[in-house]
């Protein structure tokens, strides 16, 4: 298997823009995580899908955040309309459940600049 | 989830044992204690996890003390790429699954 795969890995919009970040999980897997890390606050929960369905959503940071997964190999966040601070790596995880305690599989993530 | 204190930063020399204490004093029982560890400008990567006993894998040890209140990851002969900040994550797992990092520990090897 190839990992966790994300894209774009490097993305640089203008102030306003619609972004949509993308996640490939491992095959076999159900459980989905995206994270966002900054210097300043470090790395973020942002939501958390169980069997496509979102099970805790408490870390998106507003509105303008949303995530989707239509289906167990895909899934998308987008930020509409995006601002400088929302610059940060964007992670995308995912892990097996109901085997639990086990580990999650990270991507390589998505560097998003906002000018 | 039971939260974690690491040290900020630590230095290893390379080819020895690295050393790296988390302290978390409020753990329950049903609570696993989880290592990961990010490579400067990659994806967290899984190390290693325990209840009580102390377990070894190809990567480290971790050892949990007696009354799991705090672990030590232990890598036994460090090299230079394992230079990373090593995040120590408490969670009980099962449907609760999700990670929750803090700031963790910068290891530097060095040469």
């Amino acid at each position: 298997d190839a990992g966790v795969i994300q894209s774009p890995r490097h993305e640089v919009t203008e102030m306003g823009q619609e972004v949509t970040l993308r996640c490939k999980p491992i095959s076999g897997h159900n459980s989905l995580f995206w994270y966002r890390q900054t210097m300043m606050r470090g790395l973020e929960l942002l939501i958390y899908f169980n069997n496509n369905v979102p099970i805790d959503d408490s870390g998106m940071p507003e509105d303008r955040f949303s995530a989707k997964m239509p289906n167990a190999s895909f899934s998308t966040l987008k930020i509409q309309p995006s601002e400088p601070r929302d610059s940060a790596v964007y992670f995308c995880a995912s892990s097996f459940f109901p085997q639990s305690n086990t580990e999650a599989f990270f991507g390589q993530g998505t560097r998003l600049t906002v000018v | 989830d039971a939260k974690t204190t690491q040290p900020p930063s630590m230095d290893c020399a390379e080819g020895r044992a690295a050393n790296l204490p988390c302290n978390h004093s409020t753990i329950s029982g049903n609570e696993y204690v989880y290592w990961y560890r990010q490579i400067h400008s990659q994806g967290p990567q899984y190390i290693i996890h325990g209840l009580k006993n102390n377990e070894t894998n190809e990567m480290a040890s971790l050892i949990i003390t007696e009354d799991r209140k705090s672990s030590t990851l232990i890598l036994p002969h460090a090299t230079l790429r394992d230079t990373a900040v090593y995040y120590c994550i408490v969670n009980s797992g099962g449907s609760n699954y999700k990670l929750t990092f803090g700031k963790g520990t910068l290891l530097t090897v060095n040469p």
